[in-house]
């Protein structure tokens, strides 16, 4: 079965400092994988997703997030974290071939200090 | 090009009372799925339907229901809300029947049962 696990409940970072949000995804077959930004009380907004190809995809307010097979994960990374990044992320897979169903992680709070 | 648009925003219901959500897509997605988001549970998917006819079902009672017109604009009912049902449902709208065309989800609609 589909599964997408993101270790870290609540991060904190400082403002400037650099981000990287963990997320491993369990499926048989090639994924589509997706990350997601929801601040309190809104929906969700999509950063960026990989589909096939080039395993760096670059998505949007300068957050980039690496593929790797083998380990099975789809690790979020900024270089440089602003205030207004604070929110919740989730890591979200839907399998190839599949009908629309995302599994979606169960989210990672980041908190950002001045 | 006009977003996912969810109404109303905001509802608050009796417990044993139904409601329905609304759920307009983009222009041109032939494809809506919901979800419902709570503390506990977090993300889970609903069901979803594409051309009007529902494809996928999450596990979730037989209480919830939903339809899509041939518009695609997509409702979903609850009958005999109970407070577990409150949550935030949110719906996503994509081009197409499969992962690959992305998904952008609405604002939500906030419900809550007293």
């Amino acid at each position: 079965a589909q599964s997408v696990t993101q270790p870290d409940i609540h991060i904190t970072v400082s403002e400037g400092a650099s981000l990287e949000l963990r997320c491993n995804y369990s499926y048989g077959a090639t994924p589509y994988l997706f990350w997601y930004v929801q601040s309190p009380g809104q929906g969700l907004q999509l950063l960026l997703k990989y589909f096939s190809g080039d395993t760096l995809v670059q998505g949007i307010k300068g957050f980039e997030a690496e593929f790797k097979r083998s380990q099975s994960s789809f690790n979020l990374r900024k270089p440089s974290v602003h205030w207004s990044d604070a929110a919740e992320y989730f890591c979200a897979v839907v399998g190839v071939g599949a009908t629309n169903k995302l599994i979606f992680g169960t989210g990672t709070l980041l908190a950002v200090q001045p | 090009k006009a977003g996912v648009t969810q109404t109303p925003r905001y509802l608050i219901k009796t417990r044993g009372q139904q409601v329905t959500l609304s759920c307009s897509p983009i222009s041109g997605h032939r494809s809506v799925s919901w979800y419902q988001q709570t503390p506990g549970q977090g993300l889970q998917f609903l069901f979803e339907y594409f051309s009007e006819t529902q494809r996928n079902k999450g596990n979730f009672p037989g209480r919830f229901s939903g339809r899509q017109f041939s518009n695609s604009r997509s409702e979903m009912n609850v009958s005999t809300l109970e407070l577990g049902d409150s949550a935030l449902y949110l719906c996503a709208s994509s081009l197409a029947g499969q992962g690959g065309s992305g998904y952008t989800f609405g604002s939500g609609t906030r419900l809550t049962v007293v």
